[in-house]
């Protein structure tokens, strides 16, 4: 158990359609990353949150967008959703905002796997 | 920009048997070099890691060098046990930026 938990495990939904995810992360850990694991494109950074605030982007979708909130869990919010959005979204966690420089451990959690039907 | 490349599975493995899943990658600056293990249904886990080059990550039995001279760091095990059959991921992070850029994966399977 990594200490990072996210809900929901299974979200199946129409397109069109627009979903939460919700991650809440390690104790202690200020950074949060989204990923979308699928099978054409293997694990793709979507996002990094540090202490609420945006501090990188990768290759996120202008219909999706996130958010950390003061209690330091972070939402990605799916909109107007396609059958090409079905994936396995991971959130991680570390303590520095380095994404990995220095050794910066990110710690994975279980993800969401969406069904865009 | 950084990139990682990893070897193609699936590898079937006897139990015993010895492992090597090769890793080389692309990055500017000096990027950090992890490991991580996907079980079936499950997140990934770090399986371990290295910081600079010459560094050996080693973790229940998996060991993996940086190899700044070569860009490799390639994970071996010497006796691999069907409780290891899963998809290992070879990662880079800080390099130009600050993300994990991962391989596409290596599916392990060990048969009894």
């Amino acid at each position: 158990d990594s200490g990072v938990t996210q809900t929901p495990k299974h979200l199946i939904t129409a397109t069109g359609q627009r979903v939460t995810l919700r991650c809440s992360p390690r104790s202690g850990d200020l950074s949060v990353y989204w990923y979308q694991q699928s099978l054409d494109q293997g694990l793709q950074f979507l996002i990094q949150y540090y202490n609420g605030e945006e501090r990188a982007k990768g290759n996120i979708l202008e219909r999706f967008s996130a958010q950390q909130f003061p209690d330091l869990h972070s939402e990605l919010n799916l909109s107007s959703l396609e059958l090409g959005d079905s994936a396995l979204y991971f959130c991680a966690s570390s303590v520095e905002p380095h994404g990995g420089r220095s050794g910066d451990t990110q710690y994975f959690g279980p993800g969401t796997r969406l069904t865009v039907l | 920009g950084d990139s990682v490349t990893q070897m193609e599975g699936p590898v079937t493995l006897s139990e015993e048997a010895f492992l090597t899943i090769n890793c080389t990658y692309t990055a500017t600056g000096y990027p950090s070099l992890f490991w991580y293990v996907q079980y079936p249904g499950e997140g990934l886990q770090l399986l371990l890691k290295a910081t600079k080059a010459d560094d050996k990550g080693s973790n229940k039995g998996f060991e993996a060098t940086y190899r700044k001279e070569t860009t490799s760091f390639h994970l071996e095990k010497g006796s691999v046990q069907v409780s290891d059959s899963a998809v290992y991921f070879c990662a880079l992070g800080g390099g130009s930026n600050y993300k994990l850029t991962f391989g596409k994966g290596t599916l392990l399977t060990v048969n009894p």
